[in-house]
This record gives C-alpha cells, sequence and structure tokens, in this order.
C-alpha cells in the first residue's frame, strides 16, 4: 500500500513553545490530508481537513491560530501547534487519501510541559 | 455534525467465540465506508474499503456488509484469538463539499480472553 511518514513520532517540548509536525505522502501526491487528534481514551477526533494549495478547513471547535496547517505541496502538510500549552499534550496522527482508501502516518505523540 | 455511531462500546469473548458490531453512518451523500483495526497511539490498520451498497468483503477470519440505503456496516470475527483484541474502528467518508472527509466512529473495543 501507499506510505505516509510522519515526523516526530515523539516529542517533548516546553510550554509557550510551537511544535511543528510534517506529514508526507511518499510515494503518491495527495491534494488531501486529514488530521486527527486522540484525546485520552478516546477515538480519533478530525482537527482539520488540508487542502493543497487552499486553506485549511477546520472542524468546529478547533482553533485555527492554535493549529496552523499549511498544505504547500502534493505530498505534505505541516501542523504546527503555536504556543504549546500542557492541554495540548496529544496523540496526532494524519492520513493522505489515495482514493479510495486513507493511509496513515505512523502518528506524533506530543507532551508538553 | 456527522453521526458515525458504533456498537457496542466494548466487548468481551472468549477464545473460539464468534462476534460482530455494527457502525451506523449518515445514507446520504455516501462516498465509501471504512473499517480499521486499531491499537491506542498506534496507526490505524486499514481491514475494508466498502462502496458499494451490499457489498460483502473478507479477510480471514473478518468478515463486513454494508447497507448504505439504511446507514449500517456490521464486521464479523468469526473464532476470536487473544491478538484480535483491539479497537476497531469505522470511518465514514461523505462525498461532496463539506461532506468529503473521513468521520471516524468512537470504536468497540474488543477483549478476547484466553
Amino acid at each position: 500500500g501507499a506510505v505516509v511518514s510522519q515526523h516526530p513520532s515523539w516529542v517533548i517540548c516546553k510550554s509557550g513553545t510551537s511544535v511543528k509536525i510534517e506529514c508526507r505522502s511518499l510515494d503518491f501526491q495527495a491534494t488531501t490530508m486529514f488530521w486527527y487528534r486522540q484525546f485520552p481514551k478516546q477515538s480519533l477526533m478530525l482537527m482539520a481537513t488540508s487542502n493543497e494549495g487552499s486553506k485549511a478547513t477546520y472542524e468546529q471547535g478547533v482553533e485555527k491560530d492554535k493549529f496552523l496547517i499549511n498544505h504547500a505541496s502534493l505530498t505534505l502538510s505541516t501542523l504546527t501547534v503555536t504556543s504549546a500549552h500542557p492541554e495540548d499534550s496529544s496523540f496526532y496522527i494524519c492520513s493522505a487519501i489515495l482514493q479510495p482508501e486513507a493511509f496513515f502516518g505512523q502518528g506524533t505523540r506530543l507532551t508538553v510541559v | 455534525i456527522l453521526n458515525v455511531e458504533q456498537s457496542p462500546q466494548s466487548l468481551h469473548v472468549q477464545e473460539g467465540d464468534s462476534t460482530n458490531f455494527t457502525c451506523s453512518f449518515p445514507s446520504s451523500n455516501f462516498y465509501a465506508l471504512h473499517w480499521y483495526r486499531w491499537e491506542t497511539a498506534k496507526s490505524p490498520e486499514a481491514l475494508f474499503v466498502m462502496t458499494l451498497n451490499g457489498d460483502e468483503k473478507k479477510k480471514g477470519r473478518i468478515s463486513a456488509t454494508l447497507n448504505t440505503k439504511e446507514g449500517y456496516s456490521y464486521l464479523y470475527i468469526k473464532g476470536s484469538q487473544p491478538e484480535d483484541s483491539a479497537t476497531y474502528l469505522c470511518a465514514y467518508w461523505g462525498s461532496g463539499g463539506s461532506n468529503y472527509k473521513l468521520t471516524f466512529g468512537k470504536g468497540t473495543l474488543l477483549t478476547v480472553n484466553p
């Protein structure tokens, strides 16, 4: 199957700093990527839909100024958690669409201290 | 807000038992229904991608059916094994505009006791 690479797989950062997470489709072009977050003991919650060359579409309740998404090329989308706080600590995972399937990155465990 | 519901929320079975879970989703603007096997903090493992009403798919001891008119899908596991223990997620993929996204249900946590 197609490969999606997400980096870093884990990161620890200080409160107030920003963290960038990259999601790359390695062997296909993805005009659409999704970003998800897993809250403790919960399922994957869609944060935003990343569209190449245009603004991301955010789900209700997700702060777009807090979670900056850039999809500048057909193989790369980035999620930047700005001014991170401990409550942003979570598991973030991206997926890229190669119709009719979705392929997932390995996920990023973010810990804000 | 798209409603993708899964039931039961959790399930405990004995090794060798057969089991099934349900995923319900909007019957309008349907594009595809995905099933994943998921272990927490890992990447979901794709089981099935289902697009046609009446689809039945099988992979080993696991199979799934799809009814797009009434908006439900069943996942069956025959002869459960301890290694089947995981969360099983379904994801609805709508068509067109704001529906073009993959929305996950909350999952069914399966525990298979040896």
